[in-house]
């Protein structure tokens, strides 16, 4: 079966260190990659996506993400993070080959920043 | 741009009634919705797919004579809760897919759904 699997429930960092949000997948082929974001009571926000070409993608709010084929893993990542940061982030994956445009869903990672 | 909105925000029922979700693609439009519904500290759950103009698609386990959904128009999806029970409590969130490449889909901000 498909799936994608985030590691960690939790992630703590203080503020100002960088910060990693682990995401691997298993999905046949060369998936779509989507991180999205999610405040308290809020909906998704997107925040970046891999397609094609170079393996480090940036999006939004600083965030990047590196894709490792090989792996199979799309790392969420941040050089310096702020404490507005802290938040709930989930992977998503979307088999190209598909034509509902479904995505899958890690269970998502808790991310906290102290300061 | 490619934002979403829902409405409401929230909304409280007593048992029995049945509620209707708006959800609006306001920049573009979007040929496929999906609704989910998110349980607290917990992924998102696909409940159904729907396309403009055609029935929608509903995941196993998901009533679709309950959740009613409509997708009238290039940017309008609606999800009706009908004959609500407290067990429907839940946060429901609809995103609308920008073609293109990848199909990113763009959330709203959902809408918290309380059955007395």
């Amino acid at each position: 079966a498909q799936s994608v699997a985030q590691p960690e429930d939790q992630v703590n960092v203080a503020e100002g260190n960088p910060l990693t949000v682990k995401c691997t997948y298993s999905v046949s082929g060369n998936p779509y990659l989507f991180w999205y974001v999610q405040y308290p009571n809020r909906g998704l926000q997107f925040l970046l996506k891999y397609i094609t070409g170079d393996n480090l993608v940036k999006g939004s709010y600083g965030f990047e993400a590196e894709f490792n084929k090989s792996q199979t893993s799309f790392h969420l990542k941040k050089p310096s993070a702020l404490v507005s940061d802290s938040a709930l982030y989930f992977c998503a994956v979307r088999p190209r080959v598909e034509s509902n445009y479904q995505l899958i869903w890690g269970a998502g990672t808790k991310l906290i920043i102290k300061p | 741009g490619a934002v979403v909105s829902q409405h409401p925000s929230w909304v409280i029922c007593k048992s029995g009634t049945s509620v209707k979700i708006e959800c609006r693609s306001l920049d573009f439009q979007a040929t496929t919705m999906f609704w989910y519904r998110q349980f607290p500290k917990q992924s998102l759950m696909l409940m159904a797919t729907s396309n403009e103009g055609s029935k929608a698609t509903y995941e196993q386990g998901v009533e679709k004579d309950k959740f009613l959904i409509n997708h009238a128009s290039l940017t309008l999806s609606t999800l009706t809760v009908t004959s609500a029970h407290p067990e429907d409590s839940s946060f429901y969130i609809c995103s609308a897919s920008l073609q293109g490449a990848g199909d990113t889909q763009y959330f709203g901000p959902g809408t918290r759904l309380t059955v007395l």
